[in-house]
């Protein structure tokens, strides 16, 4: 069974910063990865998508890499803003049902 | 191009009410799936279709029910509601399975149940 980890659960920094989200799991035989903002009371907004033959993605200032072999997931934000914070969350796609196992998510906060 | 949505946004029901949650795609999207956000225990899998006419049970499926009759609507029934069952629920779509499509949420249906 995969399991995903988020931690810590909570970050605050300042405005700025470049910073990394960190997500791992423990079955490498995934299909895929996605990274997700959610912002308070709102649905999920899908951020990167990473094949699992892949290495990393980026959009903007935001870069995701995906190491299988090590389990882990990494999510770069650089030159954070206060229009960052929100909750980040990671997520694998795994079997033929394709059903998305989600880390807890991690809350960040980027103060002005 | 909506996306994924999905009414009501907010609703209170009391204990042993039955409800519809709904969920409409315009995407063409075969895969779609619900799930529920409870704090401290993440996003949870209840139930997921991969076509019209065919669903399945995920992860939490007891006191749901769910059907797909067309490959643009899933909705999510609850039965008989129990406070157990207050939760964030939002559904996901996706072009197929397999291992490189993208999921896409809809803006979560707030329940409580009293």
């Amino acid at each position: 069974k995969q399991e995903v980890t988020q931690i810590p659960a909570a970050l605050s920094v300042p405005e700025g910063e470049n910073l990394v989200l960190n997500c791992s799991f423990t079955d490498s035989a995934i299909y895929n990865l996605q990274w997700f903002r959610q912002d308070p009371g709102k649905g999920l907004t899908s951020l990167l998508l990473i094949q699992s033959s892949q290495r990393e993605q980026t959009s903007g200032r935001l870069n995701a890499s995906l190491d299988k072999s090590s389990g882990r997931s990494t999510l770069y934000i650089a030159a954070s803003q206060p229009g960052d914070s929100a909750t980040y969350l990671c997520a694998f796609l795994t079997g033929a049902n394709s059903k998305l196992t989600f880390g807890k998510g991690i809350t960040l906060s980027v103060r002005p | 191009n909506a996306g994924v949505t999905q009414t009501p946004k907010f609703q209170v029901l009391k204990t042993g009410q039955s409800m519809t949650l709904q969920c409409a795609q315009d995407m063409n999207h075969e895969y779609m799936s619900w799930y529920r956000q409870d704090p401290g225990m993440g996003l949870r899998l209840i139930h997921y279709s991969v076509g019209a006419g065919i669903t399945d049970q995920g992860e939490v499926p007891n006191g749901y029910n769910v059907s797909r009759s067309t490959t643009e609507d899933f909705p999510l029934r609850l039965l008989s509601a129990a406070p157990s069952q207050t939760s964030v629920y939002f559904c996901a779509s996706s072009y197929s399975q397999g291992r490189n499509t993208e999921a896409f949420f809809g803006q979560g249906t707030r329940l409580t149940v009293v």
